[in-house]
């Protein structure tokens, strides 16, 4: 079941330089679309979010981008800090409350 | 800040034994999941709850697993016999009705030997 991609496994980016990580979706019926940042023997933070009505959202440092035609969508951090290095999740979900379905994370190192 | 406990944080047990996994879900929140990540892989969708029965679950979640939730704060997994391929971190996860974003736990390490 690969519902939700993340095709790039790591991801390494300088302090200070922007950290952008991709994920790309088959399903359609998707219409919310979140990102998890999750430290090691941590559970999943919930970080941003976008609905499948935007095409983008903005909270401080990060920006969620949508392109629904292409199914894919992408996280931008900038500038990258140290304490953001962690691995990053992108999850989906067809309705409010119901499960989410998770790519299989990109682990981000941003070194100084 | 209020948060997703779980407990315990690790548990050992051997082969077809039974576990029961906790969690305290956020107090005003309403529906509750189980989710599960075996080492290596990504974060797979168990069950979830709401109003007191399931409301949805994967096809991982057989008849070896149930959930209860025995009083009005805690959360349990309970898996009947264990096998080695139940291994995983176990998230529980909370919301409110008609919010998308999920609130996890810490999580906790399953270890069946």
């Amino acid at each position: 079941d690969q519902q939700v991609k993340q095709n790039s496994p790591s991801l390494s980016v300088q302090e200070g330089r922007i950290s952008i990580l991709n994920c790309d979706y088959t399903n359609s019926m998707f219409d919310y679309f979140l990102w998890y940042k999750k430290y090691p023997a941590e559970g999943p933070t919930f970080l941003i979010s976008i609905s499948s009505i935007k095409d983008k959202n903005e909270d401080g440092r990060f920006t969620v981008f949508l392109n629904k035609s292409a199914k894919h969508l992408s996280l931008h951090i900038v500038p990258s800090q140290p304490g953001d290095s962690a691995v990053y999740f992108c999850a989906a979900s067809r309705s409010a409350a119901s499960k989410l379905t998770f790519g299989t994370g990109t682990r981000l190192q941003v070194t100084l | 800040e209020p948060e997703v406990t779980q407990t315990p944080s690790h548990q050992v047990t051997q082969m077809g034994q039974e576990v029961i996994l906790r969690c305290v879900p956020i107090s005003n929140h309403l529906y509750f999941y189980w989710y599960r990540q075996i080492l290596g892989q990504k974060v797979e969708f168990l069950v979830s709850f709401y109003n007191n029965e399931i409301s949805e679950k994967s096809e991982i979640f057989d008849d070896q697993f149930s959930v209860e939730r025995p009083d009005g704060s805690n959360f349990t997994l309970k898996i009947r016999s264990t096998k080695l391929e139940d291994s995983a971190m176990y998230f529980c996860a909370s919301t409110i009705p008609l919010s998308y974003e999920q609130y996890f736990g810490p999580g906790t390490r399953l270890t069946v030997t």
